[in-house]
């Protein structure tokens, strides 16, 4: 089956760049997304990327997508307090179904 | 505009009770979800509806019925509460087909089963 793993945590100063990784297993994923989840609310699309890209880039997130490693990152430029949350990673194989990973709590200490 | 509306926030159950979780969307979406989030768990996939009229199974269905009871709305049951069944439910809905079609997701529901 398919399984999506990040790390648990990630603390980063205030200012400063932070970079959440994630690994996949599904190489026929064709979209794969970056969900945030503020404390006590849903998940918020963030962004995504189509698996025939390498990069996207949307105001002050990058996503960088290695479909060789079936690596995906999402750096966050300029890290504010308000960026605090769970991140999460997800692919999708087939036409409806994601599968998540287990998130990323990101810490921004002023 | 609401987008995913799920109802209650919180509930708290004993076990062996019954409690039926409502989601309804306003997005004309087709796909309709149910998942739970435990710590360091992810969420993971209880049932989906990928159009009216079909329900499938999911990575969890274990304890779990759900219902999509029209376009708009997919409720999940819960015939015989269980603690291990204490966690945080979401509902999602996506378009559908191959195309990007991100799912949406409402605010959760915090369930206790004591």
């Amino acid at each position: 089956g398919e399984d999506v793993e990040q790390s648990l945590f990630l603390s980063v100063r205030e200012g400063d760049s932070s970079v959440i990784n994630c690994t996949y297993t599904d190489s026929s994923s064709t979209y794969l997304y970056w969900y945030k989840q503020e404390p006590g609310a849903g998940l918020q699309l963030l962004t995504y990327i189509f698996s025939n890209m390498d990069m996207k880039q949307d105001q002050r997130l990058t996503v960088l997508l290695n479909k060789k490693d079936k690596h995906l990152s999402l750096r966050i430029a300029d890290t504010q307090t308000g960026d605090s949350a769970i991140y999460f990673c997800a692919e999708r194989p087939g036409a409806n179904n994601l599968f998540f990973g287990t998130g990323t709590r990101l810490t921004v200490i002023p | 505009n609401a987008g995913v509306t799920q109802t209650p926030k919180f509930q708290v159950l004993k076990t062996g009770q019954s409690m039926t979780l409502q989601c309804a969307q306003d997005m004309n979406h087709n796909s309709m979800y149910w998942y739970r989030q435990d710590p360091g768990m992810g969420l993971r996939l209880i049932y989906y509806s990928a159009s009216e009229g079909t329900t499938d199974k999911g990575e969890v269905p274990n304890g779990y019925n759900v219902s999509r009871l029209n376009k708009r709305e997919f409720s999940l049951r819960l015939e015989s509460a269980a603690p291990s069944q204490t966690s945080v439910y979401f509902c999602a809905s996506s378009g559908q087909g191959t195309s990007n079609q991100p799912q949406h997701f409402g605010d959760g529901t915090r369930l206790s089963i004591l």
